[in-house]
């Protein structure tokens, strides 16, 4: 399967620690996304990359976030100084068009508990 | 301000009768319409999507929306329910304007789930 995927698929981590996700897109996408789901709630979106460039960024993602796509293929995504709101499923992304002509194709997530 | 709303949390559907899982939108313009299923230990998945023309969209796995501009609804539908068709199912917006045009907004989710 050459989806999207995520790693890990669950952090533990202390609060104040710092923690990163990776996401691997589907290899032809040129357009990466990450969202936020906290339970009971929809996905958030926090960031948008096409190829290596960062094109938007949400208010949710505050200074202690931070995305990076150096090559334009894999992201990562850095949650500095946790705090117990940070808490959530972090949803990654891809596609070949743009949102409102294309799908978007997810990965599994990757779900943080900060005790 | 750009939002969707799901205002039920769960539908409970007998298996081979027609569902309907909700879906209300607010957003200036015209939007960009989507529904996605999230099946448990799975990643979200495009089911559909509503950009122009006719008002009846067709999709995955035998569902349909239809939006509705007066009633701003894009209601999913599917006329005969599997037990399969038991998931988490979001309705999703992305306005024409340039805010946010590369991001979805989300809606709360509604949990179907269809009975034997």
């Amino acid at each position: 399967d050459t989806g999207v995927s995520q790693d890990p698929r669950h952090k533990i981590t202390k609060r104040g620690q710092n923690v990163t996700f990776r996401c691997d897109p589907i290899s032809e996408h040129n357009r990466l996304y990450w969202y936020r789901q906290t339970l009971g709630q929809g996905p958030e979106f926090l960031t948008y990359f096409q190829n290596e460039a960062q094109l938007e960024k949400s208010r949710l993602l505050s200074d202690r976030f931070s995305a990076e796509r150096p090559k334009g293929s894999f992201s990562t995504l850095e949650i500095q100084r946790t705090e117990q709101g940070d808490s959530a499923m972090y949803l990654c992304a891809s596609s070949l068009r743009a949102v409102k002509t294309g799908e978007l194709f997810f990965g599994e997530g990757s779900r943080l508990t900060v005790l | 301000a750009q939002s969707v709303a799901q205002p039920e949390d769960q539908v409970n559907v007998a298996e081979g009768n027609p569902l309907t899982v909700k879906c209300t939108y607010s957003v200036s313009g015209n939007p960009y319409l989507f529904w996605y299923v999230q099946y448990p230990n799975r990643g979200l998945q495009f089911l559909l999507k509503y950009i122009t023309g006719d008002n009846l969209v067709k999709g995955s796995y035998g569902f349909e929306a239809e939006f509705n501009k007066s009633q701003t609804s894009f209601h999913l539908k599917k006329p005969s329910a599997l037990v399969s068709d038991s998931a988490l199912y979001f309705c999703a917006v992305r306005p024409l304007d340039q805010t946010g045009a590369n991001n979805l907004f989300f809606g709360t989710g509604t949990r179907l789930t269809v009975i034997p």
